[in-house]
């Protein structure tokens, strides 16, 4: 199975509620990452987690993190329109994989205003 | 500052040409990512660089796949002779310093192989 895999596949809310994407992974890791990439785009860096840290915030943005549990999520305040996109989480399987990211396979968010 | 550069942004061919993708990293970061995304299998790490060296080229499919970084500045992938599975958005990204760091994508280049 693949390192990374988000949950739900697809998600539809509406402008002002929260969303929440979670994210679950097989080996150990250095870091665990979040990315957005809008349709047509390249994927954007949104916030990034170490294996020492439990949460972290930035703006809107919430992430934790469960080492013991193998998981994360990205949790999304009052959501825009503009949060539509598709969301992934990466991990940095720590020395033995180099400086490599492994991507899950993606959340799809739609916001409706 | 200028994010990712790649080029062109979209490429039709048919099937057997060689295909050729460009990338200007940003300047100053000495990793250098390449990737391929696809709806089946997502998104997959092709090869990268350090310091415009080949540090770990597992994952090019096959000896069609060809990655060089002649100078930090440029890199180019080349897929000879192409497949139409070889159809996908390439991406290519970049960071400094490896661990701990984000990585910055190009906006990818859509390849479509008839």
């Amino acid at each position: 199975s693949q390192q990374g895999e988000e949950d739900p596949q697809a998600l539809s809310i509406q402008e002002g509620e929260n969303a929440t994407m979670n994210c679950s992974y097989k080996t150990s890791i250095n870091n665990l990452q979040w990315y957005r990439q809008n349709s047509g785009r390249g994927l954007v860096h949104l916030i990034l987690i170490r294996s020492n840290e439990r949460e972290k915030h930035s703006g809107r943005l919430r992430v934790t993190l469960d080492t013991s549990k193998k998981s994360s999520s990205l949790l999304i305040t009052a959501s825009r329109a503009a949060d539509t996109a598709s969301y992934f989480c990466a991990t940095d399987a720590g020395e033995t994989s180099g400086s490599r990211l492994t991507f899950g396979e993606g959340t799809q968010l739609t916001v409706n205003p | 500052d200028a994010g990712v550069i790649q080029s062109p942004r979209h490429e039709v061919t048919e099937m057997g040409q060689e295909v050729t993708l460009r990338c200007k990293p940003i300047s100053g970061h000495d990793y250098l990512f390449w990737y391929r995304q696809t709806m089946m299998r997502g998104l997959e790490l092709l090869i990268y660089f350090n310091n415009n060296v080949p540090i770990d080229d597992s994952g090019m499919p096959e000896d069609r796949f060809s990655a060089k970084m002649p100078n930090a500045s440029f890199s180019t992938l080349k897929i000879q002779p192409s497949e139409p599975r070889d159809s996908a958005v390439y991406f290519c990204a970049s960071t400094v310093g490896g661990r701990n760091q984000p990585q910055h994508f190009g906006d990818g280049t859509r390849l479509s192989i008839l």
